[in-house]
């Protein structure tokens, strides 16, 4: 079965640059959450989106910005890396309607050097 | 407010040793879903178990089993005769029904340490 699909796995990048990372939920799934995880902490929820708009917002920096489109993908993007930002992050998606669990990819994982 | 505890920070057993990793949840809400993660050090995070707060019946799965009681708002994880295989960090997590837009808010996380 197809599984939620995070690009790219590993990236690398330094302070001040920027990053976007993608997320393609599995298919028929219209919402798309995503999370941060700092290292040895718990993931933390940013931001949801639903059919493309943005439906809950939790503790996402102003540096960051995401946008789920038409075909459902969705894109976190970070401006001004700081070295803080290094975490992995995951993105999870669900059916709205379909009342079962968010379904979370591998995450990326992110160095800020 | 953390909304869901998992006391135990790190837990070191020996091979072959029943361990139960604990987990408190809060929620206001009347529907909601509770899960067990496992994060092996490669990172992600890999699906064991979800309950919804309908069904407070058991589980068992191999050698995983799961206790949920909605009377002490807990859902406990044994994991018996353990294997070194099993040493990861593992997340109890709670998704909120419609006022909590079933995002997922996890536990802080128990790392499990299984010697051979």
């Amino acid at each position: 079965a197809a599984g939620v699909i995070q690009s790219p796995r590993h990236l690398i990048k330094e302070k001040r640059e920027t990053a976007t990372l993608k997320c393609y939920p599995i298919p028929r799934h219209d919402t798309v959450y995503w999370y941060q995880q700092g290292p040895g902490q718990d993931p933390q929820f940013l931001i949801s989106f639903y059919e493309k708009m943005q439906s809950d917002k939790g503790s996402i920096p102003d540096r960051f910005s995401a946008q789920q489109f038409s075909d459902y993908h969705s894109e976190l993007n970070m401006s001004s890396l700081e070295l803080g930002d290094s975490a992995l992050y995951f993105c999870a998606s669900r059916d709205f309607r379909g009342n079962t669990e968010a379904f979370f990819g591998q995450g990326t994982r992110l160095t800020v050097v | 407010a953390q909304k869901v505890t998992q006391a135990q920070t790190e837990i070191s057993v020996v091979e072959k040793e029943d361990v139960t990793l604990d987990c408190v949840y809060e929620t206001r809400d009347t529907t909601y879903y509770l899960f067990w993660y496992k994060q092996p050090p490669s990172g992600e995070l890999v699906f064991l178990i979800r309950r919804n707060s309908f069904d407070e019946q058991n589980e068992i799965s191999g050698r995983y089993s799961w206790n949920f009681q909605k009377s002490t708002s807990s859902f406990n994880f044994t994991i018996t005769a353990s294997q070194v295989v099993d040493s990861a960090v593992y997340f109890c997590a709670l998704s909120e029904g419609p006022t909590g837009g079933f995002k997922t808010i996890f536990g802080a996380g128990t790392r499990l340490f299984v010697k051979a």
